[in-house]
């Protein structure tokens, strides 16, 4: 079955920045989501469609693609970015299953 | 504003059954696909199923494909996920989601979820 590899943790100062890497064979051909989850909530949707921000995610948070990587950046990172990370995409075989990574806890020194 | 809201999680023995359903509002329901993702204890996230917007396609996770079968109904706003011949590992929250309104393989509104336990 389609796997998508995250770290399981990151570490960084306020103000650092952070990256959270996402990693699948298909990503080349298929979009990526990435998703914030605090403790005790539903997740939210941080980015859509490889790199594009929902209206009120702030522009700290950002995401690129190479190869089949995908990085979300966190620049200025705050303590109320302390959370779990996922990064989202779909199968690329014919068959339609929508994957999760592991996701990453990030947490903010 | 947009609201979905789960019900009918419990505890419930291995090998028995489950509905859970979902009730939306502040959004035009039949205009939408709706998935089921669900998370275990201290776990990740996994996509379980979805449902086309008129519900005439069904797609499931591996895990679930099977025993677990996911209906709606437009004229009431609800959609159900019926759990059949559950197991231990199917204890999760249950989160009804719904995508964005540009595509469908994503998940952009959620509910607060509902706790599902098997246990004998």
């Amino acid at each position: 079955s389609y796997e998508l590899t995250q770290p399981p943790s990151v570490s960084v100062s306020p103000g650092q920045t952070a990256r959270i890497t996402c990693s699948g064979d298909a990503l080349p051909k298929q979009y990526t989501y990435w998703y914030q989850q605090r403790p005790g909530q539903a997740p939210v949707l941080l980015i859509y469609k490889d790199a594009e921000r929902p209206s009120g995610i702030p522009e700290r948070f950002s995401a690129s693609t190479s190869g089949t990587t995908v990085t979300l950046t966190i620049s200025g990172v705050q303590a109320e970015d302390e959370a779990d990370y996922y990064c989202q995409s779909a199968d690329s075989s014919g068959i339609y299953r929508l994957v999760f990574g592991g996701g990453t806890k990030l947490t903010v020194l | 504003q947009v609201q979905l809201v789960e019900s009918g999680g419990g505890v419930v023995q291995p090998g028995r059954s489950l509905r859970l359903s979902c009730e939306v509002s502040g959004f035009i329901f039949s205009n939408f696909a709706m998935h089921w993702v669900r998370q275990a204890p201290g776990k990740g996230l996994e996509w379980v199923a979805v449902i086309s917007y008129d519900g005439t396609k069904r797609y499931y996770a591996d895990s679930v494909k099977g025993r677990f079968t996911l209906s709606r109904d437009n004229s009431k706003n609800m959609m159900y996920l019926q759990m059949n011949s559950l197991r231990t590992e199917d204890t999760a929250v249950y989160y009804c989601v719904r995508p964005p309104v540009q595509f469908t393989d994503a998940f952009d509104m959620w509910g607060q979820g509902t706790m599902v336990t098997v246990s004998s």
